[in-house]
């Protein structure tokens, strides 16, 4: 059964600064793995979807990468900022559009002004 | 594009009672549909995959007879809580999966008094 690990649980660093986020997975027979932001009572917002054949993704700030057989992928913002300030959760999917999503616990992330 | 919409956002109901929650693809058809729960501070944990035209697959835990599932259309499904306690209170969301790659809904807070 696939498990997915995030850490750390919590984050809270000063505005401005670089970061990293971890996530990991059991089994490395995966279709894709999504990066998620979700706000406190709110539902997800898609950030980055890697497919198992690529190496990473970019968009704006954020840099996702994948290295499928560690079962590892990483999700870098740079310049943090105040609003980024939410629950980043990682989820893989094993099946195409045909199973569901294995989500980690996330991580809480504060970015102080 | 892929917008999944979730009604309603949010439901108070009393103990023994029934909840229903719909799903929407607007812009797209999906034969597909999931329904995840959230615990407060707990990740999403797939509760069921909907197909169209077809009966629902249970996760293991997830009593069928409690939560009936029906996605009678390629934009439509539904999550019924039947006979809901307060320990079936949870925020629920539903996804939509189209070209391998599943769209979230805004979730459904539930509160059983």
């Amino acid at each position: 059964k696939q498990e997915v690990t995030q850490i750390p649980a919590a984050l809270s660093v000063p505005e401005g600064e670089n970061l990293v986020l971890n996530c990991s997975f059991t089994d490395s027979a995966i279709y894709n793995l999504q990066w998620f932001r979700q706000d406190p009572g709110k539902g997800l917002t898609s950030l980055l979807l890697i497919q198992s054949s690529q190496r990473e993704q970019t968009s704006g700030r954020l840099n996702a990468s994948l290295d499928k057989s560690s079962g590892r992928s990483t999700l870098y913002i740079a310049a943090s900022q105040p609003g980024d300030s939410a629950t980043y959760l990682c989820a893989v999917g094993t099946g195409g559009g045909a199973d569901g999503l294995t989500f980690g616990k996330g991580t809480h992330l504060i970015i102080q002004p | 594009g892929a917008v999944v919409s979730q009604h309603p956002s949010r439901v108070i109901c009393k103990s023994g009672t029934s909840v229903k929650i719909e799903c929407r693809s607007l812009d797209f058809q999906a034969t597909t549909m999931f329904w995840y729960r959230q615990f407060p501070k707990q990740s999403l944990m797939l509760m069921a995959t909907s197909n169209e035209g077809s009966k629902a697959t249970y996760e293991q835990g997830v009593e069928k007879d409690k939560f009936l599932i029906n996605h009678a259309s390629l934009t439509l499904s539904t999550l019924t809580v039947t006979s809901a306690h307060p320990e079936d209170s949870s925020f629920y969301i539903c996804s939509a999966s189209a070209a391998d790659t599943q769209y979230f809904g805004p979730g459904t807070r539930l509160t059983v008094l």
